[in-house]
């Protein structure tokens, strides 16, 4: 069954540097999302990421966070300048265009502690 | 925007008993309603979803009811296994993203 992988499973960084977090999604899909979840909490939208573009995201997601897609395979996160707060799951996920399109596929999960 | 409940935040059965989680949301244009099922430390798992022209759903064990009218949703596990613990999430769907409930925390004893 086709996955979204995540890379890495868990970052450990300074306060203040600076995190890229890595997904693969599943091949066909054409929208991206980054998720996050605080440990213990509900999960958060962040952003969503259609025809190279960002469609919609949440407060959550100021001018520290970025996303993109380099090169038609990677979907990346980049935190400028991890706060500690910035601790958290942060989870991939895309999905298919068309009458099923909710339905979100999630990846695995990027683990990021921010010390 | 939107904005999910869930009721309980903990749920506690009996080994075979059946379990309720409830939840209710804001925006009328929401349309899709997963329940994810989250074991420690895991990504959520969609388990069934239901879209605003059905009112109910089953998969076996796993229901789910739609009320529009009164924006809520349920969902009801029945003859509950130990294997049924973990953390359940309702989320809603709008515009171009799934906003998620707070969590259902719930545990299976046998």
């Amino acid at each position: 069954e086709p996955e979204v992988t995540q890379t890495p499973s868990h970052q450990v960084t300074q306060m203040g540097q600076e995190v890229i977090l890595r997904c693969v999604p599943i091949s066909n899909h054409l929208y991206f999302y980054w998720y996050r979840q605080i440990l213990g909490q509900k999960v958060e939208f962040l952003v969503s990421f259609y025809n190279n573009e960002i469609s919609e995201k949440s407060e959550i997601f100021d001018d520290q966070f970025s996303v993109e897609r380099p090169d038609g395979s990677n979907f990346t996160l980049k935190i400028r300048s991890t706060k500690l707060e910035d601790s958290a799951m942060y989870f991939c996920a895309s999905r298919l265009r068309g009458s099923g399109a909710n339905v979100l596929t999630f990846g695995a999960g990027s683990r990021l502690t921010v010390l | 925007g939107e904005n999910v409940e869930q009721h309980p935040s903990t749920l506690s059965v009996q080994e075979g008993d059946s379990a309720v989680i409830k939840c209710t949301y804001s925006d009328s244009a929401s349309n899709y309603f997963p329940w994810y099922k989250q074991e420690l430390g895991k990504r959520p798992q969609l388990i069934i979803d239901i879209r605003s022209n059905v009112g109910e759903k089953k998969d076996q064990r796993i229901a789910v009811t739609l009320n529009k009218t009164a924006k809520h949703f349920s969902l009801h596990i029945t003859e509950t296994q130990p294997e049924d613990s973990a953390v359940y999430f309702c989320a809603a769907s709008v515009a171009d993203k799934l906003i998620f409930g707070t969590g259902t925390r719930l545990q299976v004893f046998p």
